[in-house]
């Protein structure tokens, strides 16, 4: 069975910090990956996504890498802001499906 | 475009009712899925379609039924509602291989 696990948890930094999400996969037959954000009570807003053949991808203040062989995936969030707190989700695809980690809630403090 | 809408919002069911979650798409994308979204479990693959006319299961698809009649519509169905399917609910779309896109949710309470 295919799973995802993120770390941390939850995360609480100051304003300005630079800061990694981890996202760690069993299965390296994964099609892709994509990066989510949710804030509270509304749905999925997509962040990157990254193919299998691919090793980054990068938005503005975000950059996410992909390591097949390792099972890892990492979101770097660069000089964090409070607007960017909110639950950021993890998937990989595998055939037709998305299979979710549990998230990373990140609070930014100003 | 609209993107991916969903209605209702919000829903309250006694046990046993039956009821119908709609989801719609504008993007033409041939795929479309139903999520389950429970505190500490993470979002869950109800069903998924991968074009009009085919559907299949995902992780949790028990007591839930799907069609898919137009590229646009993909409906969820509860048969027999249950406290167990107290969450929220999310329809998501996409090409193959792209970036998948969802909707607002729908709120579900069975009582």
């Amino acid at each position: 069975k295919q799973e995802v696990t993120q770390i941390p948890a939850a995360l609480s930094v100051p304003e300005g910090e630079n800061l990694v999400l981890n996202c760690s996969f069993t299965d390296s037959a994964i099609y892709n990956l994509q990066w989510f954000r949710q804030d509270p009570g509304k749905g999925l807003t997509s962040l990157l996504l990254i193919q299998s053949s691919q090793r980054e991808q990068t938005s503005g203040r975000l950059n996410a890498s992909l390591d097949k062989s390792s099972g890892r995936s990492t979101l770097y969030i660069a000089a964090s802001q409070p607007g960017d707190s909110a639950t950021y989700l993890c998937a990989m695809e595998y055939g037709n499906k998305l299979v979710f980690g549990a998230g990373t809630i990140l609070r930014v403090k100003s | 475009n609209a993107g991916v809408t969903q209605t209702p919002k919000f829903q309250v069911l006694k046990t046993g009712q039956s009821m119908t979650l709609q989801c719609a798409q504008d993007m033409n994308h041939e795929y479309m899925s139903w999520y389950r979204q429970d505190p500490g479990m993470g979002l869950r693959l109800i069903h998924y379609s991968v074009g009009a006319g085919i559907t299949d299961q995902g992780e949790v698809p028990n007591g839930y039924n799907v069609s898919r009649s137009t590229t646009e519509d993909f409906p969820l169905r509860l048969l027999s509602a249950a406290p167990s399917q107290t969450s929220v609910y999310f329809c998501a779309s996409s090409y193959r291989g792209y970036e998948q896109y969802f909707g607002p949710g729908t709120r579900l309470t069975v009582t």
